[in-house]
């Protein structure tokens, strides 16, 4: 089974930082790698499919990169509705997804 | 603009069987390109995927190992809507439980999936 982890677990910024998360892969994924921001009480919505496609309506400061094991999210200029935890999903599996374990963004 | 709407009870008691309907609005649960999920959010086991039905000409099922013995998925197209069962449920069961679509986007000679509609969440308690 592939396994997903994230690092940090968990960061403080400020509004207007620039933010990155990072993903990395038990094995090789190529390009098959989604990302999701989820508010609490919420569904996890999609942002980044293909490990660096914008999902339509998501804001440009979003934007992923990496490939084969390693990933990033960077969000370019950290917005108040952008606190948030964020989920890296590898999809090489499919239909077995699995999910990282998230990261927390909070206020600093 | 596809919209899932969950439906089940809250609470189900242990050894019983976990039953939640998922009505599709906007698209087709027959769709030959989507695939409709179950996934389950708990904090000791974070996003897990638990199984899919899609239609390629025929109904196909996928289930997650760690529950296959005891799940199973239904499309209804009469009412154009998925459905979950769990059974034998057990305190482990209680999450947060999602239905989700799952797209495809191909690029070249590759497909990627991803889940872009979701339904907003029914908290499953199990106990007596």
């Amino acid at each position: 089974d592939i396994q997903m982890t994230q690092s940090p677990s968990s960061l403080s910024a400020s509004v207007g930082d620039r933010v990155t998360i990072t993903c990395r892969a038990s094995q090789s994924i190529s390009s098959y790698l989604n990302w999701y921001q989820q508010k609490p009480g919420k569904a996890p919505k999609l942002l980044i499919y293909a490990a660096s496609s914008l999902q339509s309506g998501v804001p440009s400061r979003f934007s992923g990169s990496g490939s084969g094991t390693d990933f990033t999210l960077t969000i370019s200029s950290l917005q108040p509705e952008d606190f948030a935890t964020y989920y890296c999903q590898q999809s090489y599996s499919t239909p077995i997804f699995t999910f990282g374990p998230g990261t927390k963004v909070d206020i600093k | 603009q596809v919209q899932l709407q969950q439906s089940g009870p809250g609470l189900v008691k242990p050894s019983q069987t976990l039953s939640l309907t998922c009505a599709i609005s906007g698209d087709s649960v027959s769709s030959n390109s989507a695939a409709w999920n179950w996934i389950r959010q708990s904090p000791s086991r974070g996003l897990e995927w638990l199984g899919r039905t899609y239609y390629r000409s025929k109904w196909y099922n996928d289930y997650a190992v760690s529950v296959k013995s005891r799940i199973t998925i239904n499309p209804d197209t009469s009412k154009n809507q998925f459905s979950l069962q769990l059974n034998s449920v057990t305190p482990e069961d209680t999450a947060v439980y999602y239905c989700a679509r799952v797209e495809i986007a191909a690029a070249g000679p590759y497909y990627y999936y991803y889940m872009d509609v979701w339904g907003k969440g029914t908290t499953v308690t199990v106990s007596s």
